[in-house]
């Protein structure tokens, strides 16, 4: 089975603090996915990777960062947190054009 | 510009009564459309993949359909366990890196 894990389920920050959110996947993929999730808007994507150190913006990339130094591991980055980034993040991955494979979810938490 | 459209928002069924949900769509050169399944707090699983008019699938009390501008998720005779949120997607040909374009899903609560 494909597993994908997050570095956190829960996390409170305050605003303006540099947050880091990671993750693994273990079935080498080289896909990575970044999306929000927010009642009323649904799930939307940050950015996305096909590629160790490669990085393409989605549909609202800003006010957030990406690193993909290995292939198993994708870390989105909140240079400085705001409330409006309040959110549930959920990480994903697939092979080539396949279904994606998506973690367990960061709920985090800007004060 | 592609989009995703679910229908119902939300829907409460009896144990044991059947029902569909709708996921309208518009896309230029539809590669795939994927349905999921997510329970609270928890990130989607995955169910099915479709890639053209006329295909279906299966798995167990669920059967995803597809024509060339909707998609069905039919549920035969639910169970409580059936209740979730299901999220239709779509992925373009032009979409670069392949990324997937959600609809804002159905949530689904059958009752004993």
């Amino acid at each position: 089975d494909v597993k994908v894990t997050q570095s956190s389920r829960y996390l409170v920050k305050r605003t303006g603090e540099k947050v880091f959110l990671e993750c693994v996947q273990d079935m080498d993929h080289e896909n990575m996915f970044w999306y929000r999730q927010d009642p009323g808007l649904g799930l939307r994507l940050i950015y996305f990777s096909y590629d160790v150190k490669m990085k393409e913006k989605g549909d609202i990339p800003e006010g957030y960062s990406v690193s993909r130094e290995k292939k198993e591991r994708f870390s989105l980055i909140l240079e400085s947190a705001s409330t409006n980034q309040t959110s549930m993040y959920l990480c994903a991955s697939s092979f080539g054009v396949d279904e994606q494979y998506f973690g367990p979810g960061t709920r985090l938490t800007v004060t | 510009e592609d989009q995703v459209t679910q229908s119902p928002e939300a829907l409460r069924l009896q144990e044991g009564e059947s029902s569909s949900l709708n996921c309208s769509y518009t896309v230029s050169g539809l590669r795939g459309l994927f349905w999921y399944r997510q329970d609270p707090g928890k990130g989607p699983e995955f169910l099915f993949t479709l890639y053209s008019a006329g295909e279906e699938k299966e798995k167990e009390r669920l059967k995803a359909t597809l024509t060339k501008k909707e998609s069905f998720l039919h549920i035969t005779a639910p169970k409580p366990e059936d209740s979730a949120t299901y999220l239709c997607a779509v992925q373009a040909w032009s979409n670069s890196g392949y990324a997937l374009n959600f609809g804002k899903g159905t949530s689904l609560l059958v009752t004993p």
